[in-house]
């Protein structure tokens, strides 16, 4: 069965810094990756996919992840964060099922 | 494009009572997903559709639980009788042809007292 697992339930990082948000996942068959945003009182937006190909993927808002098959990793990264971030970030694991599990989420919280 | 609508986006009732909530997938997609969001067990995959039809059903807690999607532009998830633990928040999916990539509705805040 696949599982997700995000480490870090909340991460406070000051404006302008760097952040990543960490995500392993556990499977024993090819997988899709992906990150969500969920602001206050909203559903989710997807912020990145992987889908294939490179294992450094681009999303939305400056948010880059990478992929590390032999680490079962996918974290989240950011070179430079605004208060705007801040939010719930959740990693999900999808197989060829298309069943979407996702992880505990964790907690981004920007200050000035 | 109007995203995935959902209706009604709180809703407030007194256990026993029958709730529906509704969902408009976005147009042309194929699969339909519904979730719910506790802060005890996060997010669950109730129930997907693809086509109309019930796919998977195993995350559905109950027979108080079911779920229909009568064509392709609505769906709805209805609980009968409610109860204080469903108390959560709904959220529904849709997805294009490949099913993968999945774009969530506002959701509904269901509070059962």
């Amino acid at each position: 069965a696949q599982s997700v697992t995000q480490l870090d339930s909340q991460v406070p990082v000051f404006e302008e810094a760097p952040v990543e948000l960490r995500c392993n996942y556990s499977s024993s068959v090819s997988v899709y990756l992906f990150w969500y945003v969920q602001y206050p009182n909203q559903g989710l937006q997807l912020l990145l996919k992987y889908l294939s190909g490179s294992t450094l993927v681009k999303g939305i808002n400056g948010f880059e992840a990478e992929f590390n098959k032999s680490q079962t990793s996918f974290h989240l990264r950011k070179p430079s964060v605004h208060i705007s971030d801040t939010a719930e970030y959740f990693c999900a694991v999808a197989d060829s099922s298309y069943k979407l599990i996702f992880g505990s989420g964790t907690r981004l919280l920007v200050r000035p | 494009d109007a995203g995935v609508i959902q209706s009604p986006r709180h809703e407030v009732t007194e256990m026993g009572q029958e709730v529906t909530l509704r969902c408009k997938p976005i147009s042309g997609h194929d699969y339909l997903f519904w979730y719910r969001q506790t802060m005890m067990r996060g997010l669950e995959l109730l129930i997907y559709f693809n086509n109309n039809v019930p796919i998977d059903d195993s995350g559905m807690p109950e027979d108080r639980f079911s779920a229909k999607m009568p064509n392709a532009s609505f769906s709805t998830l209805k609980i009968q009788p409610s109860e204080p633990r469903d108390s959560a928040v709904y959220f529904c999916a849709s997805s294009p042809g490949t099913g993968i990539e999945q774009y969530f509705g506002p959701g509904t805040r269901l509070t059962v007292t």
